[in-house]
């Protein structure tokens, strides 16, 4: 079946230092792959997508590239805000044994994101 | 465009007890879904919808119920209230089922079974 698992968290960083959030997958075909951001309190936001390997997701200077070789959409982000702070998930969006999506996304456990001035 | 609207925000029951989760969305689109979120276990699809009068079991179904008799709206029952089902409830909507469509979600609504 499809699976995603991120980094486990939580993340503290300074203000301005560079982020990375690892995230690896296993999926059927080809999937969709997603960032969502969840700030505090609120439900879960798209921050970025790619649909095809080596498409790159880029959304208020966070990024990540799919990398069907590795599996891989790590988030980045250059320098971070303390408005960053937040929950972060990684998802994909596959197809299920029979070829079929329904749309349906598998999560990544979450990272949760602590940005310090 | 209100988006996802889900009620009420916070909820406690006692074990035994059954309650309706409501979601709504008004951006016309087919396909509708519920997940819970646990810490440390992200989110997991318990049902989904792709049009009226259409429905499927996600990947934890049990002890929950859904219906979907218009386009607008996909309420979430409890039958009867576990301690396993303190959660916190996302309904999410997108505009159609291919793997590229982004998905938008609600509030949430937290619920604590006693």
């Amino acid at each position: 079946g499809n699976s995603v698992t991120q980094m486990e968290g939580p993340v503290t960083l300074s203000e301005e230092a560079f982020l990375t959030i690892n995230c690896t997958y296993t999926a059927t075909g080809y999937p969709s792959l997603f960032w969502y951001v969840q700030y505090p309190g609120e439900g879960l936001q798209l921050l970025l997508k790619a649909t095809k390997a080596d498409d790159k997701g880029s959304n208020k200077g966070f990024e990540a590239t799919y990398r069907k070789e590795t599996t891989s959409f790590h988030l980045e982000k250059g320098s971070v805000q303390v408005s960053d702070s937040a929950v972060y998930f990684c998802a994909l969006s596959g197809y299920n044994a029979g070829g079929t999506s329904y749309g349906k996304l598998t999560f990544g456990q979450g990272t949760i994101l602590t940005v310090h001035p | 465009n209100a988006g996802v609207t889900q009620t009420p925000k916070f909820q406690v029951l006692k074990t035994g007890q059954s309650m309706t989760l409501q979601c709504a969305q008004d951006m016309n689109h087919e396909y509708m879904s519920w997940y819970r979120q646990d810490p440390g276990m992200g989110l997991r699809l318990i049902h989904y919808s792709v049009g009226a009068g259409i429905t499927d079991q996600g990947e934890v179904p049990n002890g929950y119920n859904v219906s979907r008799s218009t386009t607008e709206d996909f309420p979430l029952r409890l039958l009867s209230a576990a301690p396993s089902q303190t959660s916190v409830y996302f309904c999410a909507s997108s505009a159609g089922t291919g793997t590229y469509n982004e998905q938008f979600f609600g509030p949430g609504t937290r619920l604590t079974v006693l």
